[in-house]
């Protein structure tokens, strides 16, 4: 059981390059969502999904967009790089417990360095 | 404007001895608050959550105090252990707003030996 993988653990890229960045959780969860973690500002909510094929903007959406084809994989895409971008990405993956709130399990992270 | 804020961005404390890290919000919306605990090169991974209707949530040497009327919750951690040495983030969560968390900035705790 891997829970949350993301890839790459480390990306350089040119301003104006474009990229993905990889998800995937094994645990059958339906609800994924990406943050970015910037000093002192915490972690971010840039997209979520709450299940295959459905897919909702968070807080700071602007310059990525995302899909959910599979339960299992929420891919995160750079469409043109900009140096604020310059981050550390999370994935995270929750279920619905019944509870009011779920516990999220998060992926380790991708840095991602704008140039 | 950050909704949730942890203005401590470090503590340091002696191994045997209390922290008390400190976490404010504006939202009186926010129904369900949890802290998260951070190691370097991982994901954060959660630690401990309180409801709103609640002052108080004990979870081993973790507790969790919650403030309604000043908009404010702590998170002692007793004894410390230098284990116990992370980034240590509040989140809060709106009850009109899905399954979505608001996190503050983040606490660095440093538990010396």
């Amino acid at each position: 059981n891997a829970g949350v993988t993301q890839t790459p653990k480390f990306q350089v890229l040119k301003t104006g390059q474009s990229m993905t960045l990889q998800c995937a959780q094994d645990m059958n969860h339906e609800y994924m969502s990406w943050y970015r973690q910037d000093p002192g500002m915490g972690l971010r909510l840039i997209h979520y999904s709450v299940g295959a094929g459905i897919t909702d903007q968070g807080e700071v959406p602007n310059g990525y967009n995302v899909s959910r084809s599979t339960t299992e994989d929420f891919p995160l895409r750079l469409l043109s790089a900009a140096p604020s971008q310059t981050s550390v990405y999370f994935c995270a993956s929750s279920s619905p417990s019944g509870r009011a709130v779920d516990t999220q399990y998060f992926g380790p992270g991708t840095r991602l360095t704008v140039l | 404007d950050q909704q949730v804020k942890q203005n401590s961005p470090s503590l340091s404390v002696q191994e045997g001895r209390i922290s008390i890290l400190n976490c404010d919000y504006t939202n009186s919306m926010f129904d369900y608050f949890l802290w998260y605990k951070k190691y370097p090169a991982e994901g954060p991974t959660f630690l401990i959550s309180i409801s709103s209707i609640k002052d108080k949530n004990e979870d081993g040497r973790f507790t969790v105090f919650l403030n309604k009327s000043a908009k404010h919750l702590s998170l002692h951690i007793v004894p410390s252990q230098p284990g116990d040495s992370a980034v240590y983030f509040c989140a809060a969560h709106d009850n009109n707003a899905g399954n979505m968390l608001t996190f503050g900035g983040g606490t660095r705790l440093m538990v010396k030996p």
